[in-house]
């Protein structure tokens, strides 16, 4: 289905703890994946991305890991530090080059 | 490269009166897509243009619309503005061949 925003989980980490952010996709057919990070008075920033014939993709201190059974997106970011604070969102590709977004995940990064 | 950019960053409106959002997508990017950002609904797709054409549309009126250029920068329109358009409009834009989009720091819409 299409985005709602209504009110954004929070996830509180300790700096240089790893944090665990989930996302739930809508449509099983959908062949690609994203990760965006959305700091205060920015666009949406590109994180990282994995294809439907991936179960897990890893970049510099990120991981993101699909499970299709459930349609059940995560992003891993280890040793979290305080520039890490920002809301999070999946997005997913669905007919053609549309790309519907989750809701979002606020992470805070405490020092 | 030079990423995405949005012109005007910030506009103040009034009720009824229609506004004009301007879009440069990364050198080498034929596809634009447009977004809109609110708190109630998050962000929600508009639109997509690609070679001057438009390729997708969202569940928006038809008081959004939008154009292409040949040189892939793009605008988009929204006339008879009502209060609940006031929103982040971001673009993004990508080769168009399935690859990542990547966002402008959008135009801030306020509607009074």
């Amino acid at each position: 289905g299409e985005s709602v925003g209504l009110h954004l989980p929070t996830l509180s980490v300790q700096e240089g703890d790893n944090s665990i952010i989930n996302c739930a996709y809508s449509n099983s057919a959908s062949d690609y994946f994203i990760w965006y990070k959305q700091e205060s008075g920015k666009g949406p920033q590109f994180i990282i991305d994995i294809r439907s014939n991936m179960d897990k993709r890893q970049g510099q201190r990120v991981t993101v890991l699909l499970n299709k059974t459930v349609k059940h997106l995560s992003l891993q970011i280890a040793a979290t530090q305080p520039g890490d604070s920002a809301v999070y969102f999946c997005a997913e590709k669905v007919d053609g080059n549309k790309l519907v977004f989750g809701a979002g995940t606020i992470l805070r990064v405490k020092s | 490269k030079a990423g995405v950019t949005q012109t005007p960053r910030y506009l103040i409106k009034t009720r009824g009166q229609q506004v004009t959002l301007s879009c440069s997508p990364i050198s080498g990017h034929r596809s634009v897509s447009w977004y809109q950002q609110t708190p109630g609904q998050g962000l929600q797709f508009l639109f997509e243009y690609f070679s001057e054409t438009q390729r997708n549309k969202g569940n928006f009126p038809g008081r959004f619309s939008g154009r292409q250029f040949s040189n892939s920068r793009s605008e988009m329109n929204v006339s008879t503005l009502e209060l609940g358009d006031s929103a982040l409009y971001l673009c993004a834009s990508s080769t168009g061949g399935g690859e990542t989009q990547y966002f402008g720091p959008g135009t801030r819409l306020l509607v009074l």
